[in-house]
Order: C-alpha cells, then structure tokens, then sequence
C-alpha cells in the first residue's frame, strides 16, 4: 500500500527549460512534504519542504506547490540545469504525536540534458 | 562537518551470517532513523528512534534490530542475513522527531549490502 506515490520513473528535460516533477498522496493525515534530491553514491540531501498551511513554496529555482484536495503535490525547477540530474524524492509527514516518520515515494530520475 | 557517518561502505554478506551495520551521528539530534533503498520501491523506514533510550519499528522491521545507547550512535543488526535484504541501507538525524524544520532529517552516505 503505497502512501505516497512518484508515478513517472523518470523525466528528460533540456537545459534551461522547466522541470516539472509529481508527486500524489492518499493520507489526509499527511501535513508536512519535503522533497529529498539524491545522486549516485551518495545519501539524499533536503531541498524543500511545504506545510499543509500553504500552497506554495519558493527556494530560489526551486518552487513546490501542495494542491491538498487533489492530495497532489509537484516541485518546479526553473532554470533547469545539468547539475540538477539526479533521482528526487518527494515525502510525507504527521507532525502530529506519530512523530517524525518521512514516507517516501518512489523517485524520478531527472536527466537535465546540455 | 561530517554530519552522519555510515559503515562500512559496502559488504557481501554470506545468508544465515549476523552483521551490524554503524552509523554515527555529530549534530547531537535527538531523532534517529534508518532506511533501506530498493529500486522501485524508493526509501522504506526499518527503524527509528525518538530521542537515546527508545527505539520505535518502521515500514519492513522485520528481520532487523536496533539499539540507542547514546545520542549519537544507532547500530542496525540483521541477526541472520536473507537475500532478501539485499539492499542499500541509510541513516538519519534529525534535531526532533516532531513539528516542521526541526524535523528535516539528513541522511549518510548509505551502505551497500549484498547478501547471498
């Protein structure tokens, strides 16, 4: 049963263009989401989160939208850039008393091409 | 800073052998987690720990074993290694295991196991 669900395994964007990656959840529990970006051999690192309170968040590049109805959520890159190619994470959270446990999806691997 | 540290690496593990895989922590976060990385499948939680002296299960539990004897140091142990649990292993930290930015977890390196 899978809570939250990365449906594209992968996605190829040209440099400069907008990446658009997805991201849908079934629990309406759910109140927190940060997406993770991780390369090859190396563990994921934090890139943005959102609470349940808004419906966007900007990072610079780095724009996440939370569409709470559709339980859907997406991160925008814009600019795109070769050094954004890696896999993406997107996860879920209670801040409730369950604590701090992250559920993740299942990835994209975005390919950034010059 | 070196944040977490993982060890070993990487290991080939031989089915029916124990092994405790290391991860050490000097951020002093009270939170604590470990995950495992199957393609298709993404980050699974196995264990967590809400602050030293407590430890919680996960997601897939089963077949692994965790301690915290101190802040900063959470061991993983699989007792009797499946094929099964051929996968790459991560830890995390974070400060809390409650509320929002206090609770951004940050990840090691991993550990890539093989069992055959």
């Amino acid at each position: 049963d899978q809570q939250v669900k990365q449906n594209s395994p992968s996605l190829s964007v040209q440099e400069g263009r907008i990446s658009i990656l997805n991201c849908d959840y079934t629990n309406s529990m759910f109140d927190y989401f940060l997406w993770y970006k991780k390369y090859p051999a190396e563990g994921p690192t934090f890139l943005i989160s959102i609470s349940s309170i808004k419906d966007k968040n900007e990072d610079g590049r780095f724009t996440v939208f939370l569409n709470k109805s559709a339980k859907h959520l997406s991160l925008h890159i814009v600019p795109s850039q070769p050094g954004d190619s890696a896999v993406y994470f997107c996860a879920a959270a209670r801040t409730d008393n369950q604590g701090g446990k992250l559920i993740f999806g299942q990835g994209t691997e975005l390919s950034v091409k010059p | 800073t070196a944040g977490i540290t993982q060890a070993p690496t990487s290991q080939i593990l031989a089915a029916g052998r124990s092994m405790t895989l290391r991860c050490t922590q000097d951020m002093r976060h009270n939170a604590m987690y470990w995950y495992r990385q199957d393609l298709g499948l993404g980050l699974r939680l196995i264990h967590y720990s809400n602050t030293a002296g407590t430890t919680g299960k996960g997601e897939v539990p089963d077949g692994y074993s965790v301690s915290r004897a101190n802040t900063d140091d959470f061991p993983l142990t699989l007792a009797s290694a499946v094929p099964s649990q051929t996968s790459v292993y991560f830890c995390a930290s974070s400060e809390t295991p409650f509320g929002l930015a206090k609770n951004i977890q940050y990840f090691g390196a991993g550990t890539r196991l093989s069992v055959l």
